[in-house]
């Protein structure tokens, strides 16, 4: 058990268009999500930890208003890169954390080219 | 400043051979300690963790790792490496207080020779 997915895997837009990942929570509730930034070569950078039914919080340096996230169940959580410009090009990796329990388990990531 | 740090950016090894990869933390108090694995197409994968009791942290596929307080260390280690262990290792900590947030070091990348 505890399988996180994400779709899609990997995704190419315009620049100046939005795009949405999700993060699903397969076979348990989760009731905190987190979303990570991967570069290439580089370690995860934790954007944001979201909640479900509650805004989710930021990390420094990480713009709310251009990464949406939404957490509306306790299985789903999206992230919406909005006006994606070339710099956003990045691997998205999100993991969820099973009610009562600590452990993050992790998404296989989403692939993001901005053209 | 707080941090985690792996040392090592690449390893090669031979399969066969013994294994150990390092990972120094900076802070104040001991942070919850954790390993994980990344492997192409696949998500991260908990190896093993450390939140205290004993030093010596058995883990899955064969891995383990010593926390020394002294050393600021939790050092992952493996006997003998298998060509599948290749992959990027990533040591990571929940610093005091720090709400479940994961912290990552750089990682560090696992080459195995035949």
């Amino acid at each position: 058990g505890a399988v996180v997915s994400q779709h899609p895997s990997r995704v190419i837009c315009k620049s100046g268009t939005s795009v949405k990942i999700e993060c699903r929570s397969l076979d348990f509730q989760a009731t905190t999500m987190f979303w990570y930034r991967q570069f290439p070569k580089q370690s995860l950078m934790l954007m944001a930890t979201s909640n479900e039914g509650s805004k989710a919080t930021y990390e420094q340096g990480v713009e709310k208003d251009k990464f949406l996230i939404n957490h509306a169940s306790l299985t789903l959580s999206t992230l919406t890169v909005t006006s994606a410009h070339p710099e956003d090009s990045s691997f998205y990796i999100c993991s969820a954390c099973r009610q009562g329990s600590d452990e993050q388990y992790f998404g296989p990531g989403t692939r993001l080219t901005v053209t | 400043a707080q941090s985690v740090t792996q040392p090592d950016i690449h390893i090669t090894v031979s399969e066969g051979a013994s294994l150990e990869l390092r990972c120094n933390y900076s802070y104040g108090a001991t942070p919850y300690l954790f390993w994980y694995v990344q492997s192409p197409g696949q998500g991260l994968q908990l190896l093993l963790k450390y939140f205290s009791g004993d030093t010596l942290v058995q883990g899955i596929k064969g891995f383990e790792a010593e926390f020394k307080r002294s050393q600021s260390s939790f050092n992952l280690r493996k006997p003998s490496v298998h060509w599948s262990d290749a992959a990027e290792y990533f040591c990571a900590v929940v610093p005091p207080g720090g709400y479940n947030k994961l912290i990552f070091g750089a990682g560090t990348r696992l080459a195995v020779h035949p």
